[in-house]
């Protein structure tokens, strides 16, 4: 089955610094990416996500990049702010099983 | 639209009961979605249902655990004779009708399960 390995496990930056956490999957008909942040004791909430016929998107200053060769997506976040802090899980899925199969998470500290 | 409720937020149990959780989805919501996250950890697979069937139980412990997503009323996860290692957050996620590619799920709040 799927397997999703996400990197680093930890990840602290300086406010204004950019942030990237990296994926990469096992399933070669994965097609669909999301990212969801999970603030402490709260639910896992969608940031941006991004399909498999598609390379890049970008939501402000949130970017997805997608390498279907290399198998391996990737969050970025740019001019990082205080709120960004919490954790961050990448996942995976594929047509027809729906299942999301997550990365085990990274949490990321904005330090002021 | 009131999003994917969850009920209740906290449950404690003792050890040897059972512990029922519930989850309505978002409105216009056809998948349901059982997911289990242990302390530190991420979000692991239990169960997909969508009305009346289960889809795809592959995440399921293969005893003391059944779920659930009839057609009148919310989806539930039953979790029979309880032990402490089943003490976790059981989040429930909702997408609308299947399209291509997958599709996005919508996370509860989460039902923050404790067997004491």
């Amino acid at each position: 089955g799927e397997n999703v390995e996400q990197h680093p496990s930890t990840l602290s930056v300086q406010e204004g610094d950019s942030a990237v956490i990296k994926c990469t999957y096992s399933d070669s008909a994965s097609n669909y990416f999301p990212w969801y942040k999970q603030e402490l004791g709260k639910r896992p909430q969608l940031i941006i996500d991004i399909r498999s016929n598609v390379g890049e998107k970008k939501d402000q200053r949130i970017a997805v990049t997608l390498n279907k060769t290399a198998k391996h997506f990737s969050l970025h976040i740019t001019e990082t702010q205080p709120e960004d802090s919490a954790v961050y899980f990448c996942a995976a899925s594929k047509q027809g099983a729906q299942k999301l199969v997550f990365g085990q998470g990274t949490r990321l500290t904005i330090n002021p | 639209n009131a999003g994917v409720m969850q009920n209740p937020r906290h449950l404690v149990r003792r050890r040897g009961q059972e512990a029922r959780l519930r989850c309505s989805p978002m409105k216009g919501h056809s998948h349901v979605y059982w997911y289990r996250q242990l302390p530190e950890e991420g979000l692991k697979f239990m169960v997909y249902l969508q009305k009346e069937n289960i889809i795809d139980e592959s995440g399921m412990p293969k005893e003391r655990f059944s779920a659930e997503f009839p057609k009148e009323g919310p989806s539930i996860l039953r979790i029979q004779q309880v032990v402490r290692g089943d003490s976790a957050a059981y989040f429930c996620a909702s997408s609308p009708m299947m399209r291509q590619g997958g599709t996005e799920a919508f996370f509860g709040q989460g039902t923050r399960l404790t067997v004491v």
